[in-house]
């Protein structure tokens, strides 16, 4: 067990340009959770997938976000025309699945928008 | 909708001091709560957690009761050492298991002083 991994760790990048983010979450977990966290603030939940179904989106996902599971194994999250408010720690997390199970976090990805 | 407030930080002690960081929420339903802690240049690892009400919480010293009547999760430690000094955040699942996303607090940063 390896642990939820994430990458890239840091991505820096220019107002309006495309990034993709990719968690890898603990083998076998079929819960696959994305979050964000600004400064000083709480991790805020984005999305989370059942296998490779999505089946909660917060209305922090705008149109500009999407991610996707498509083999029910790792997941990546792609924002769309950057803006500088987009700029956070990027968190994935994994649970086994059941109703009652701890989420485990990855280090997350640190977003840059210049 | 679901919310949760922490007592703002940082929180500055001395070592062997008692320690009590406030947590309240305001949620629909009967959610599971949680302390997550997160160590300077690590990831979020779960701390405790409480399922239903009257459910005490506990790791490493740390302890926490869920309280239905006062909407409260107060996280309590007799004596802290620095190598508690971290952040750490109070959250609630939406569901009552924790098995989708989960709503956190802002974090309260705690320094403990030798």
């Amino acid at each position: 067990d390896t642990g939820v991994s994430q990458d890239p760790r840091h991505k820096i990048t220019k107002r309006g340009q495309n990034v993709t983010f990719r968690c890898d979450p603990i083998s076998e977990h079929n819960r696959l959770y994305w979050y964000r966290q600004t400064l000083g603030q709480g991790p805020e939940f984005l999305t989370y997938f059942q296998n490779e179904a999505q089946l909660e989106k917060s209305r922090l996902l705008s149109d500009r976000f999407s991610a996707e599971r498509p083999k029910g194994s790792f997941s990546t999250l792609e924002i769309q025309r950057t803006e500088q408010g987009d700029s956070a720690m990027y968190l994935c997390a994994s649970s086994p699945g059941t109703v009652t199970d701890t989420q485990y976090f990855g280090p997350g990805t640190r977003l840059t928008v210049l | 909708g679901n919310s949760v407030t922490q007592m703002e930080g940082p929180v500055t002690l001395s070592e062997e001091a008692f320690l009590t960081i406030n947590c309240t929420y305001t949620a629909t339903g009967y959610p599971s709560l949680f302390w997550y802690v997160q160590y300077p240049g690590e990831g979020l690892q779960l701390l405790l957690k409480a399922t239903k009400a009257d459910d005490k919480g506990s790791n490493k010293g740390f302890e926490a009761t869920y309280r239905k009547e006062t909407t409260s999760f107060h996280l309590e430690k007799g004596s802290v050492q620095v190598s508690d000094s971290a952040v750490y955040f109070c959250a609630l699942s939406h569901s009552g298991g924790g098995a989708d996303g989960l709503t956190f607090g802002k974090g309260t940063h705690l320094i403990i002083q030798p």
